[in-house]
């Protein structure tokens, strides 16, 4: 069966800080994958997807960026985190090219110092 | 970016009750998924509707994608503690992308 890997659980970092999230998904192959952000108490806000290797696209502009090295690992970074990237950040995959759900990690809730 | 419209935004309810909850959109989707989180993890997916007027059923919850294809409800019944947690509901169109609902709060008392 597939699984979803998110890491750290939790991070603390200072203002100005680099950041690198880590996302792998284990069990399939060729996933689409996804990077959420989730302000507390609302719903989720689609960062980053890609359908494969090499292949991202953004949705909002923003201080983040995503890149897949890897069939099934994605990265989220920053190379300077400001106080408004606070949030929790949650990883999802999918399959195939039609309306498949996606399903979420455990996600990574950042607080920015 | 855009969010679906969910009500209600929070519940008390009591254990045994049935829950009812909704989204509605101002545009169409073609899948309409309900997902469900607990504090300080990821959603878990309940039910996937696929097909206009289709009504799935998961156990105790049963879900049903609007005839206008721009609405769904969860329905929960004889709700038990553990269903406490947040409701979300998700519009696909694009095989790519998800729009949430803003979340419905869902607290069973005993």
């Amino acid at each position: 069966s597939q699984t979803i890997h998110q890491w750290p659980a939790t991070l603390v970092q200072p203002v100005g800080s680099p950041l690198s999230l880590e996302c792998t998904v284990e069990g399939t192959s060729n996933p689409n994958l996804y990077w959420y952000r989730q302000a507390a108490g609302r719903g989720l806000q689609l960062l980053f997807y890609s359908v494969g290797i090499g292949q991202i696209s953004s949705e909002v502009p923003q201080n983040l960026s995503a890149s897949r090295p890897q069939d099934r690992q994605f990265i989220l970074s920053s190379k300077k985190l400001l106080l408004s990237d606070s949030g929790f950040y949650l990883c999802a995959w999918s399959v195939g090219q039609h309306n498949q759900p996606q399903h979420f990690g455990d996600g990574t809730r950042l607080s920015i110092l | 970016g855009q969010q679906l419209n969910q009500s209600p935004q929070s519940m008390f309810i009591q254990e045994g009750e049935d829950v009812s909850m909704n989204c509605t959109s101002s545009s169409i989707f073609n899948t309409w998924l309900w997902y469900k989180q607990d504090p300080g993890e990821g959603p878990v997916l309940l039910i996937a509707l696929y097909k206009a007027g289709e009504l799935t059923s998961n156990g105790r919850l049963t879900a049903q994608f609007g005839i206008t294809r721009k609405d769904s409800f969860l329905n929960i019944s004889a709700s038990i503690p553990s269903d406490v947690g947040i409701y979300f509901c998700a519009g696909q169109l694009a095989a790519s992308k998800l729009t949430f609902g803003t979340g419905t709060r869902l607290q069973v008392t005993l």
